[in-house]
């Protein structure tokens, strides 16, 4: 069975610093893997996806992730954050194509002035 | 183009009443999916319809159900309500032309569902 763990619940970090949000999956084949951002009281947001190839994927608002499959980790990244970055964030397996999502926990990332 | 639509946004029911929600994928979408974020458990899938039948289920008891209509919108059914199933309910939509858009899920707003 397919899972994510996303090991850190809240993040907290300074506007114009850098973030890292770390993603982990258990899937036997190569895997289908998301990341979505989720406002207070919203849906979710798709912000970049990993099917094949390029294991660096860039993404919307100028987040990129690294798929490592030694690693069994597709960590979220972006170089400076903005105060609207303020969000949850959610990464997310799919078996299959159009397959169901597996979600992590989410991490929490609040961002000081 | 319009995304995932879901209505009501919010609707509140008493315990043992039936709720009724619905969804409209994005235009050229077929899939339909339903997911359940409740507070203290995450986001997890119930439902999944394409083309107009039931495709995959979550770990949900049978009085979660739901259907597609022909043009792709779809309903989820919650009977016999219970104060455990106060939750934000997420439609998502995948489908379309060309493989990129087949692996996609693009989610709506959500309707937040109150049991009192």
């Amino acid at each position: 069975a397919q899972s994510v763990t996303q090991p850190d619940i809240h993040i907290t970090v300074s506007e114009g610093a850098s973030l890292e949000l770390r993603c982990n999956y258990s899937y036997g084949a190569t895997p289908y893997l998301f990341w979505y951002v989720q406002s207070p009281g919203q849906g979710l947001q798709l912000l970049l996806k990993y099917f094949s190839g390029d294991t660096l994927v860039q993404g919307i608002k100028g987040f990129e992730a690294e798929f490592k499959r030694s690693q069994s980790s597709f960590n979220l990244r972006k170089p400076s954050v903005h105060w609207s970055d303020a969000a949850e964030y959610f990464c997310a397996v799919a078996g299959a194509a159009g397959n169901k999502l597996t979600f992590g926990g989410g991490t929490r990332v609040l961002v000081k002035p | 183009e319009a995304g995932v639509t879901q209505s009501p946004t919010h609707l509140i029911k008493t315990r043992g009443q039936q709720a009724t929600l619905r969804c409209s994928p994005i235009s050229g979408h077929t899939s339909v999916y339903w997911y359940q974020q409740a507070l203290g458990l995450g986001l997890q899938f119930l439902l999944w319809y394409d083309e107009g039948e039931e495709r995959n289920r979550g770990n949900f008891p049978p009085r979660f159900s739901g259907r597609q209509f022909p043009n792709y919108s779809s309903e989820l059914n919650v009977n016999a309500l219970e104060l455990e199933d106060s939750a934000l309910y997420l439609c998502a939509s995948s489908g379309g032309q060309g493989q990129l858009y087949q692996e996609t899920q693009y989610f709506g707003p959500g309707t937040r569902l109150l049991v009192l």
